[in-house]
């Protein structure tokens, strides 16, 4: 079964500095990759999605991820961290070819600093 | 965009009662999903609508959960005999036709079991 692991349930970074939240994943097959953020007592909102085409993904608010194969992984970026994105960041994975459920990892919280 | 509304937002109740929530998608939208979120975890699926039809279910929804989703527009989600292992954050989300995956989600509905 498809499943992800995000590293670190909690980031704290400056303002400006690069933001980095990672997750590694667990498919036999193709996987379809996706980010989600959730502000305080708000829904999740898709950041950003991987379905097999480009491996570097740009997705809202500056954020992007790269798909890579050999390292299982799609680690979200962002150059520049802004008070506006602390956060809670989910990522997802759902099987290319079937079902339509998504395995949500237990999420990162991120702490932006002044 | 009025986005996806969910009510209530808070229920309390007791265990063994039923208790049933709503879900209004993004009108536009005809894939409505719902998913279970408890504290410290990401959201776990329980089921999912394309128009009317309910495409699949999770092993998580137990025969005291019910969904429907008649005319497919709003959604309703009833669990029937409460459990304390019930309590936890009740997401729904909807896409449109070319998304696949869920692009909005709503606020919740927490529901506490005294």
């Amino acid at each position: 079964a498809q499943s992800v692991t995000q590293l670190g349930s909690h980031v704290s970074v400056s303002e400006g500095a690069l933001v980095l939240l990672r997750c590694n994943y667990s498919s036999s097959v193709p996987p379809y990759l996706f980010w989600y953020v959730q502000y305080p007592n708000q829904g999740l909102q898709l950041l950003l999605k991987y379905t097999s085409a480009a491996t570097l993904v740009k997705g809202i608010n500056g954020f992007e991820a790269e798909f890579k194969k050999s390292e299982t992984s799609f680690h979200l970026t962002k150059p520049s961290a802004h008070m506006s994105d602390a956060a809670e960041y989910f990522c997802a994975v759902k099987l290319s070819n079937s079902g339509y459920a998504l395995n949500f990892g237990k999420g990162t919280s991120l702490l932006v600093t002044p | 965009d009025t986005g996806v509304s969910q009510n209530p937002r808070h229920k309390i109740t007791k265990r063994g009662q039923n208790v049933t929530f709503r879900c209004d998608p993004i009108s536009e939208h005809n894939r409505l999903y719902w998913y279970r979120q408890t504290l410290g975890q990401g959201p776990e699926f329980l089921t999912y609508f394309q128009n009317e039809a309910q495409l699949e279910k999770s092993r998580l929804l137990s025969d005291r959960f019910s969904a429907e989703r008649p005319k497919g527009s709003f959604s309703t989600l009833e669990i029937q005999r409460t459990e304390q292992g019930d309590s936890a954050m009740y997401l729904c989300a909807s896409s449109s036709d070319r998304g696949g995956q869920p692009q909005h989600f709503g606020d919740g509905t927490r529901l506490s079991i005294l």
